[in-house]
Order: C-alpha cells, then structure tokens, then sequence
C-alpha cells in the first residue's frame, strides 16, 4: 500500500535554532515528491518538487533533499515568519496528477 | 493575478441538506481536484477531473458529487448522504501533463448545525 509518513507531528525551535522535517515514503513507481506549506485556514502553497535520489531545492531559509526512501526539509535559522505546517505529498502513476499526502508537521518558531 | 478561488470560506449544513461549495480558477489550467482535510489526518482526494464534462471518483467520493462544464469551474456538492461533512475542503488544479505540482485554493470549512 502507498504511504506517506512524516514526522515529527510537532516541533517547536527557538528563532535561529536549524533542523530537519522527515518524510518517508513507501510507494510504487514515485513521479515526483512535492513540499507545502500551510498556514492556518489557508490552503496549502506549493514550495518544491524533487524527481530524482540526490536532487536538491533550496528556497531562502528551505532545502529540500531527496534519497529512494525520504525526503528531508532542511530549515536554517528560522524565523517566527516560518511558523506553518508543512505537508509533503508523493506523485504516483496512476494516470494523472495522482497525490498521496503526509499528515504534516506543525512547526513553531518562537523568538 | 491567477489562482484558485474558492468560496463561501465558512458554510453550515443542517440535517438532510445537500450544499455546494465552489471552486473557480483563472489559471488555465486543465486538471481539478478536491480533497478533504481532517485534523491529524493527510489530505484526501474525493473527485478529479482532466477535462470539461469528465470527472472520476477518488478514494472518499461517497456522499459527494460534482460537475465540470466549464474549464474554470468545478463545484462540490456535499449531499445529505454525506454522515460526517465536517471538515476542511480544498479545491486544487494542475496543468496537463505528468508530475505537475498542484495548486490550491484557501478552502472552505463546513460545519453542520
């Protein structure tokens, strides 16, 4: 069965204070994984899309890193602006834009 | 400027009550979704579709129904069948071809009264 699991739930970082968000996948034929960010009662907004093992994306204080089994987003020095959930999705064959979603990470960056 | 706007952002549906939510874009695009979002819970897909006047069920498409005749627009419907509507909808699209990223609207939250 096609998973997608992310982890932690929650983190909480003090304002400068850099780490790591996980998703991990298990699915057949992978056509892209892709990184949201959500803000509360907003929609989420597209941030990046790796293809290929080794691929990486950078976006300010965001990098996204992919291996065959995970995906990490890599935050630097955040902000209390970056205080959002982050949800990570995994393109599947299937015919169209198929997408398995993670249940995401609420992250909190206090000053 | 482009992008996905979806309205009303709060409904309340009471017993026995189909409603619609919509969804319109200006972005060109070809493709349309819907997802429902539960607490703790990863986005779900209720109905896709590629082309006008052609929609498919996704993984939770009982109690919901909707239509594509037009390009820009593709209304939910959250009928009476639907025993537990409360939730998070989000109305995405996408441009043809494969692997293209997904773009959203702001949603809209349903609660029954």
């Amino acid at each position: 069965e096609d998973q997608v699991t992310q982890s932690p739930e929650a983190l909480r970082l003090q304002e400068g204070e850099s780490s790591s968000l996980n998703c991990s996948y298990t699915v057949s034929g992978l056509r892209g994984l892709f990184w949201y960010r959500q803000d509360p009662g907003k929609g989420p907004e597209f941030l990046f899309t790796l293809y290929s093992a080794g691929e990486e994306k950078e976006k300010e204080r965001l990098k996204a890193t992919l291996t065959k089994k995970e995906s990490f987003l890599h935050i630097t020095a955040p902000k209390p602006e970056d205080s959002a959930t982050y949800l990570c999705a995994v393109g599947i064959s299937g015919g169209y834009n198929k997408l398995i979603f993670g249940a995401g990470t609420r992250l909190a960056v206090h000053p | 400027d482009g992008g996905i706007t979806q309205s009303p952002k709060y409904l309340f549906r009471k017993e026995g009550q189909n409603v619609t939510l919509s969804c319109e874009q200006n972005l060109n695009h070809d493709a349309m979704y819907w997802y429902r979002q539960d607490p703790g819970q990863g986005l779900r897909l209720i109905y896709y579709s590629q082309i006008v006047n052609d929609f498919q069920k996704g993984d939770i498409a009982e109690g919901y129904s909707v239509s594509r005749e037009k390009k820009e627009s593709f209304p939910l419907t959250v009928t009476s069948a639907q025993k537990n509507p409360t939730a998070f909808y989000l109305c995405a699209s996408t441009k043809a071809g494969q692997n293209q990223p997904q773009h959203f609207g702001d949603g809209t939250r349903l609660s029954i009264l």
